[in-house]
């Protein structure tokens, strides 16, 4: 049983398109994330989300939607996709803010061509 | 104020070698320091975490060293082997924030560790 599981693994999408990365966790986690990891494979925080409420937005373009349907899923909605956004975006889930740590899915690739 | 700076940017080390991993951190609020490891294609996995209250925890053979005067921390990996290959991050974070710093994790830049057999 995968804990934080995401779809697709892969990606491979032309600038200008949208597209969508899901997200569902069966931790009973109460928060949610959404990390982006570079070339240089740095994780930066995106988003957050503790029980369906949006909790961390970072600075990050516009044309990038989180969505919380429910305390055990989150997906990404990326509109009007740039070559910049090309990177490996990794969901994550924790409790207790954090405390226990996080539990990290195996990271969705997208490269905008 | 949110840094946390890592170093070295990738290690090569013997087996049987110890790997030492060097994190500090500016923001005096973190109240809980993880390392995660990471293997190519996957995502990141919390390997063990230490709380300011404490100089030292060890599990195996990975021992985090906690100085909160200086505000460093440190990742020892004894008799270091092949399979721990793979890059390390260390993190920083005060579960006890509220508002926008709740369970915010903000990551070193990792370290790329090489074990050679």
């Amino acid at each position: 049983d995968t804990a934080v599981s995401q779809t697709p693994k892969y990606l491979v999408t032309q600038m200008g398109n949208d597209k969508s990365i899901k997200c569902e966790q069966n931790l009973g986690h109460d928060t949610m994330y959404w990390y982006k990891q570079d070339s240089k494979k740095f994780l930066k925080i995106m988003f957050s989300y503790n029980n369906k409420e949006l909790i961390i937005n970072e600075t990050v373009p516009n044309r990038f939607s989180p969505k919380s349907p429910d305390k055990a899923h989150l997906n990404l909605h990326i509109n009007s996709l740039e070559l910049g956004d090309s990177a490996v975006y990794f969901c994550a889930s924790s409790r207790a803010g954090g405390y226990y740590g996080y539990t990290f899915g195996s990271g969705t690739r997208l490269t905008v061509v | 104020q949110q840094q946390v700076k890592q170093s070295p940017q990738s290690l090569i080390v013997q087996k049987g070698g110890i790997s030492i991993i060097n994190c500090a951190y500016e923001n005096t609020a973190f109240d809980y320091f993880p390392w995660y490891q990471q293997f190519p294609g996957k995502g990141p996995a919390l390997l063990i975490a230490i709380r300011p209250d404490v100089s030292e925890k060890k599990e195996g053979r990975f021992t985090i060293s906690f100085n909160k005067s200086a505000k460093q921390f440190s990742l020892h990996i004894m008799d270091s082997q092949p399979g721990d290959s793979a890059t390390y991050f260390c993190a920083a974070s005060n579960p006890n924030a509220g508002g926008t710093s709740y369970g915010k994790l903000t990551f070193g830049q990792g370290t790329i560790l090489t074990v050679h057999p």
